[in-house]
C-alpha cells in the first residue's frame, strides 16, 4: 500500500543522543512528509522531502529518501527531552496523503 | 498568519446521541479540509476531504458524515454515536492540491462515547 509503516514503533534514548528513525512504503510517491505529535495534541509539520531528492536537513533534523528501497530516514541528533512526542510519516502520491502509524520518541533527560 | 481551530476540546457523549464537531480556518480561502480521526497510539486515518464549499470525498464508509457549508468551515457529524466511534479528531487544512504538499492540523477533538 502507499501508506507508510514506521520503525520503530517505540525508542527510547538519553539526551544528548541521536535519534533514527524510519519509514517504508510501498508504492512511488510525489513527496514524503514527517510530522511531529505531542501527546494529545495536533500534527506539526516537520519537513517534505520530493522524490527527487536524497537528502535534507532543517535545524537537528536530518531526512533522507531512498526511492529504490522505497524508504525515509529521520534523523534527530543531539535529542532533548523536549523531542519526546510520536513521529509520522506521511507518503504524497498523486494528491492522496497517507499517514504511518508512527514512532514514539522518548527522550530521557 | 493562518490558525486552525477546533472544539470542542474533549467531548463525552452517550451511545446513540448526535454529534457535531466544528473546525474552522482563519487567514486563508478556498483551502482544502481534511478530518482525521487517530486511534489511540495508533495512525490517522483519513475520514473525509474537501476541495471546496459542499465538495466532500468519503474515503471511508462509516458512521459519520462532513459538510462544509462554508468556505472555511468543516463539520463532522453523526446523528447516532457508537461506541467505535471513540477517538481524536483531527481537522487539517492545505492550499493548493488536495493531499498535495504540507497540511496543517488542528489541537484536535478527544471523543469519548460511552
Amino acid at each position: 500500500s502507499q501508506q507508510g509503516e514506521e520503525d520503530p514503533q517505540a525508542l527510547s534514548i538519553q539526551e544528548g543522543e541521536n535519534a533514527t528513525m524510519n519509514c517504508s512504503y510501498k508504492t512511488s510517491i510525489n513527496n514524503l512528509q514527517w510530522y511531529r505529535q505531542n501527546s494529545g495534541r495536533g500534527l506539526v509539520h516537520l519537513i517534505l522531502i520530493r522524490s527527487n531528492e536524497r537528502e535534507k536537513h532543517s535545524g537537528r533534523l536530518r531526512v533522507t529518501l531512498d526511492t529504490s528501497k522505497k524508504s525515509s530516514s529521520l534523523l534527530i541528533t543531539a535529542s532533548r527531552a523536549a523531542d519526546t512526542a510520536s513521529y509520522f510519516c506521511a507518503t504524497d502520491r498523486n494528491n492522496d496523503m497517507r499517514f504511518g502509524a508512527g514512532t514514539r520518541l522518548t527522550v530521557k533527560p | 498568519s493562518q490558525t486552525i481551530h477546533q472544539w470542542p476540546a474533549t467531548l463525552v457523549q452517550p451511545v446513540g446521541s448526535p454529534l457535531s464537531l466544528e473546525c474552522t480556518v482563519e487567514g486563508t480561502s478556498n483551502p482544502n479540509l481534511y478530518w482525521y480521526r487517530q486511534a489511540a497510539g495508533r495512525g490517522l486515518q483519513l475520514l473525509f476531504y474537501s476541495v471546496g464549499i459542499g465538495q466532500i470525498s468519503s474515503e471511508v464508509p462509516q458512521n459519520l458524515s462532513a459538510s462544509r457549508p462554508q468556505d472555511r468551515q468543516f463539520i463532522l457529524s453523526s446523528k447516532k454515536l457508537l461506541l467505535s466511534d471513540s477517538g481524536f479528531y483531527l481537522c487539517a487544512w492545505s492550499a493548493g492540491l488536495a493531499g498535495v504538499g504540507t497540511q496543517y492540523f488542528g489541537p484536535g477533538t478527544r471523543l469519548l462515547v460511552l
